[in-house]
């Protein structure tokens, strides 16, 4: 079955540190993944995908086929990081989105 | 043209009662997508449309739910009898052929 794992729900860091957000995925094939986020009062919003290979934001994240692995990183991590993050995969012919339960991502000054 | 946008924002609702949701897409999308996210769980598909056609239905979507997309522009989701394991954030999302998913900011619903 297709899936994806976020197995962090809270993840709270301090200003100025780095950040690593897990996402862990179920695909038979070849998988596009995605990071999506929502901040507060604010609706869904793309961050990244895999194949642009481009950093928003400071944020990473690489595509680990071995690992079955599409975390998300950020050297250091800055108060207005401080949102929901969704990890996604599309899924069949329609493109629709299997979605990760989500990590909420508090930053501390 | 903002993005896309749902109508309610909010809907309180008794149990049993009937609920009807509004999607209008960004106007050049012809590819529309309803979800389902309860607290505490990313969104879950329920179903998908490609110009008024609704080519794929999720196991979420019950008999008591039924989505429609009459001219290819906005799209409703009806849900009848509404049960409280309903209460949910309904989102809308729509984009063209190639391009990746934009997300309304969702209709919250709660039944009593």
């Amino acid at each position: 079955a297709q899936r994806v794992t976020q197995p962090e729900k809270l993840l709270s860091v301090f200003k100025g540190a780095p950040v690593e957000l897990k996402c862990n995925y179920s695909y038979s094939g070849s998988p596009e993944l995605f990071w999506y986020v929502q901040y507060s009062r604010q609706r869904l919003q793309l961050l990244l995908r895999h194949i642009s290979r481009e950093s928003i934001k400071g944020f990473t994240a690489d595509l680990n086929k071995g690992e079955t692995s599409f975390h998300l990183k950020k050297p250091f991590a800055q108060e207005e990081d401080s949102a929901m993050y969704y990890c996604a995969l599309i899924s069949g012919g329609y493109n629709k989105l299997i979605f990760g339960a989500g990590t909420r991502l508090a930053v501390h000054p | 043209d903002t993005g896309v946008s749902q109508d309610p924002r909010h809907k309180i609702t008794k149990r049993g009662q009937n609920v009807t949701f509004r999607c209008d897409p960004i106007s050049e999308h012809n590819r529309l997508y309803w979800y389902r996210q309860t607290l505490g769980q990313g969104p879950e598909f329920l179903t998908y449309f490609q110009n008024e056609a609704q080519l794929e239905k999720s196991r979420l979507l019950s008999d008591r739910f039924s989505a429609e997309r009459p001219k290819g522009s906005f799209s409703t989701l009806e849900i009848q009898r509404t049960e409280q394991g309903d209460s949910a954030m309904y989102l809308c999302a729509s984009r063209k052929e190639g391009e990746t998913q934009y997300f309304g900011p969702g209709t919250r619903l709660l039944v009593l």
